[in-house]
């Protein structure tokens, strides 16, 4: 069955970086578009960006942009989101999710927190 | 970006009635491929969101046939058709034909 799991979430400083990866299993990574979606403590859910299959192409929200990296590993099934230049409205769940029109399986989500 | 409106924002129901949520889109969500990419959620408590419904009414592989969507163009639906203990959550209309792909503020589902 189709397995997303998220790591690397963590306490960092305002102004730090953090990378995030996402292990896929269970389907044939290379296949398809993968996103990263966030969702604020008790707050809605934020579509961020997503890559598209070879990752020649990538896409971002405007509230990210310029400062998070999307990539990903074919080879690894691995899915990643490097992200600069942190801040407080950064403080949310990520989420990796397999597509991205359709969105159809989510992983459990890695906590980042931002704060001094 | 596409606004994504949810009502009711809270929906306490009985056990064993229907319940109804509409979600509304400040754009058209017909894709140029002709399909319509609006999508609802469900999110337990503490646990991630998952998709029931894909393409305004197409159901996902394990999801209760108590589950149904409708609509076209800017007006959805997701329907239940007799609330299980189960059920309770927030739910998430979501369009994925304009970038950035948006959610709607979600619905609480309880039980009275």
């Amino acid at each position: 069955q189709v397995q997303l799991v998220e790591s690397g979430g963590a306490l960092v400083r305002p102004g730090g970086s953090l990378r995030l990866s996402c292990a896929a299993s269970g389907f044939t990574f290379s296949d398809y578009y993968m996103s990263w979606i966030r969702q604020a403590p008790r707050k809605g859910l934020e579509w961020i960006s997503y890559i598209s299959d070879s990752g020649s192409s990538t896409n971002y929200a405007d509230s990210v942009k310029g400062r998070f990296t999307i990539s990903r590993d074919n080879a690894k099934n691995s899915l990643y989101l490097q992200m600069n230049s942190l801040g407080a409205e950064d403080t949310a769940v990520y989420y990796c999710a397999r597509t991205a029109r359709l969105s159809d399986n989510w992983g459990q989500g890695t906590l980042v927190t931002v704060s001094s | 970006d596409v606004v994504m409106s949810q009502s009711p924002l809270s929906l306490p129901v009985t056990l064993g009635q229907p319940a109804s949520i509409s979600c509304r889109s400040s754009q058209s969500l017909v894709y140029s491929d002709g399909d319509t990419y609006l999508h609802w959620f469900q999110q337990r408590p503490g646990q991630s969101p998952r998709r029931l419904i894909y393409k305004v009414s197409k159901r996902d592989s394990g999801v209760p046939d108590r589950f149904s969507g409708s609509g076209s163009g800017t007006d959805f639906t997701l329907k239940i058709s007799r609330v299980e203990a189960e059920d309770v959550g927030v739910y998430y209309c979501m369009q994925g034909t304009h970038w950035p792909f948006t959610f709607g503020p979600g619905t609480k589902v309880d039980i009275k």
